[in-house]
């Protein structure tokens, strides 16, 4: 897996939309772009991934830059319960993951 | 999709005692991965389980210390040996499915 830089923590507040950024200038050219999160004292959780072109679901948009060196999560509107961990991960499906440090989300009222 | 169930969800243990995180999959697959995550940490690979052959460690862990079984293609236990106050802390498996990976609810370990 791609080694990937996230800071270590940010705030939102509640019914913004958080923008989550990651770097992963050394992924390479078929690896994809996964976001998990891991929400205290729980197993992580996928959220999305891609390739090259932008990526939304039910839960997040997912932005990756055309040089694919990074991209942000995007949650339209979040929630308290949106608190979490959240690990950038470059990888190939099927394989294990390597979790770096993530980014802790605070979502406060 | 897989839904993972992952037992004991935590215990307390003495030091120099052992103790047994058992993993099932709702379904086939060829490879389970074991993970530890200390307190305030991320997650660390600790070894992954194919079917039919010897679990391969990641460095810095040894089956001496982790071992592994996996008797099936829905099942597989994560033996902590010999434990000691450092070996507090979470411990996950998980499945490599496409496009996504599972993981199980982790056992919270706490050696005292």
């Amino acid at each position: 897996d791609a080694k990937t830089t996230q800071p270590p923590s940010m705030d939102c507040a509640e019914g913004r939309a958080a923008n989550l950024p990651c770097n992963h200038s050394t992924i390479s050219g078929n690896e994809y772009v996964y976001w998990y999160r891991q929400i205290h004292s729980q197993g992580p959780q996928y959220i999305i991934h891609g390739l090259k072109n932008n990526e939304t679901n039910e839960m997040a948009s997912l932005i990756i830059t055309e040089d694919r060196k990074s991209s942000t999560l995007i949650l339209p509107h979040a929630t308290l319960r949106d608190t979490a961990v959240y690990y950038c991960i470059g990888h190939n499906a099927g394989n294990m993951l390597t979790f770096g440090g993530g980014t802790r989300l605070m979502v406060k009222p | 999709s897989a839904v993972i169930s992952q037992k004991p969800s935590r215990d307390i243990c003495q030091r120099g005692t052992s103790l047994t995180i058992q993993c099932q999959v709702d379904s086939q697959v060829t490879m389970m991965f074991w993970y530890r995550q200390q307190p305030g940490q991320s997650l660390t690979l600790i070894a992954t389980a194919n079917q039919g052959s010897e679990a391969t460690y990641e460095s810095g862990f040894v089956i001496d210390k982790f071992p592994i079984s996996r008797p099936n293609l829905t099942f597989s236990t994560l033996t902590v040996s010999n434990m000691s106050p450092e070996d507090s802390s979470i411990y996950l498996c998980s499945v490599a499915g496409v496009p996504e990976a599972f993981f199980g609810q982790g056992t919270r370990l706490t050696v005292v």
